[in-house]
């Protein structure tokens, strides 16, 4: 039992460069969730999918777009990287709608 | 929107001794669920203790413990007997209930706590 894997660890970009993050879950979970955290702060929501086949947007949107492919792998996706997309990435799930969330281990995202 | 702050960015505690890491939150909520989630250097976020809103009595999971005031809208997470391995960022979180829009986690900026052997 993985739990919340995230692929890659680490990523480098170049401004304008697009690519995806994944996650997936292996604890049949319903809810998964991607936050970005900035040096010195908290996390912050991204996008969350409450179940398989809903997406929907968190506190910080834009430049990002999500995929829940099925009930385990949800991606982020940026088109045209910039740098202020640097950041640490995470991937939660939970059970349900209304439960703990448990994380990935983060990706760390330098755009150039 | 609710907001969490953390206003200590970092504590250092003896080995062995206890240290308290405080929280402030701001809802017009009555029901909501408050969180403790642990940040080591390798980065992954563990959670290390939950509150509901609606249960008087404070959560305890081992060596951690939690002061909820409500009316004071405080929730403070108490590490007794602290370990070198509790070293850490811990981060406090809020989250609305179940009935509310989305299962969104408000995180605080953290606290950096560091344990002297």
């Amino acid at each position: 039992n993985a739990g919340v894997t995230q692929t890659p660890k680490f990523q480098v970009l170049k401004t304008g460069q697009s690519m995806t993050l994944q996650c997936a879950q292996d604890m049949n979970h319903n809810s998964m969730y991607w936050y970005r955290q900035d040096p010195g702060m908290g996390l912050r929501l991204i996008y969350y999918s409450a179940s398989e086949g809903t997406t929907d947007k968190g506190e910080v949107p834009n430049g990002y777009n999500v995929s829940r492919l099925n009930k385990r792998e949800f991606s982020l996706r940026l088109e045209s990287a910039a740098p202020s997309q640097t950041s640490v990435y995470f991937c939660a799930s939970s059970p349900g709608w209304a439960d703990t969330q448990y994380f990935g281990p983060g990706t760390r995202l330098t755009v150039l | 929107a609710q907001t969490v702050t953390q206003s200590q960015p970092e504590m250092s505690v003896q080995e062995a001794e206890t240290v308290t890491l405080s929280c402030t939150y701001d809802t017009s909520e009555s029901d909501y669920y408050l969180f403790w989630y642990k940040q080591p250097p390798s980065r992954q976020m563990i959670l290390v203790i939950r509150q509901e809103a609606y249960k008087q009595q404070n959560a305890t999971e081992n060596r951690f413990s939690v002061n909820f005031q409500k009316a004071a809208k405080s929730f403070s997470l108490k590490i007794s007997d602290s370990q070198l391995g509790d070293a850490a960022m811990y981060f406090c979180a809020y989250r609305t209930s179940p009935q509310a829009a989305g299962n969104k986690l408000t995180f605080g900026g953290g606290t950096r706590v560091l344990v002297k052997p």
